[in-house]
């Protein structure tokens, strides 16, 4: 089985200040990580993933996260937030070993507030 | 550059009424889904296919059917729509190798009244 955690509902942080949006993961097998972020009344847009590599995989609108195996983690990081990055944050894991599974199990969701 | 497009964006149906929703994609992807929204859920899969004419079921899959007769299309039904089906559904696909990312539609809003 796979699944996702975000422990935090809701994130707010100040205009320039660093931002984190915390993610876990488990896995049978080995993952592959996935960030989207969804805007009000929108779908679903990728922002990064991790397939295999460097640990700090660096995606979309300056965003980027890091994958740690021995924690199960996959934290997305911005340096300096924008009052634009506030939105709804979902990670997502597929167990490629499961050659047969082609499901993209989805975390709960993160709020990001970030005030002005 | 269309790429995923659901149809209807928004439908408010009677207890026992059916309907269709439309996904079209056209960037030649194998797989597509269909995921259902609710508030602190995040996104549960209630089907799935891996090409034309194959469909799948996913983790939610009662009360809905799927069909899969045109590589860029992918239909959901359902037949007797019930108040525990209002919901924000969401189309995605993707290219055929698991490693690649999903691209979404912008939804449909349903409501079962």
């Amino acid at each position: 089985a796979q699944s996702v955690a975000q422990p935090e509902d809701q994130v707010n942080v100040a205009e320039g200040n660093p931002l984190t949006v915390k993610c876990t993961y488990s896995v049978s097998g080995n993952p592959y990580l996935f960030w989207y972020v969804q805007y009000p009344n929108r779908g679903l847009q990728f922002l990064l993933k991790y397939i295999t590599g460097d640990n700090l995989v660096k995606g979309s609108y300056g965003f980027e996260a890091e994958f740690n195996k021995s924690q199960t983690s996959f934290h997305l990081k911005k340096p300096s937030a924008l009052v634009s990055d506030s939105a709804l944050y979902f990670c997502a894991v597929r167990d490629w070993q499961l050659s047969n599974d082609y499901k993209l199990s989805f975390g709960a969701g993160t709020t990001v507030t970030v005030r002005a | 550059n269309a790429g995923v497009t659901q149809t209807p964006k928004f439908r408010v149906l009677k207890t026992g009424q059916s309907m269709t929703l439309l996904c079209a994609q056209d960037m030649n992807h194998e797989y597509m889904y269909w995921y259902r929204q609710d508030p602190g859920m995040g996104l549960r899969l209630i089907h799935y296919s891996v090409g034309e004419g194959t469909t799948a079921k996913g983790e939610v899959p009662d009360g809905y059917n799927v069909s899969r007769l045109k590589k860029q299309n992918f239909l959901l039904g359902l037949e007797s729509a019930a108040p525990s089906q209002t919901s924000v559904y969401f189309c995605a696909s993707s290219y055929s190798r698991t490693r690649n990312e999903a691209f979404f539609g912008q939804g449909t809003r349903l409501t079962v009244v």
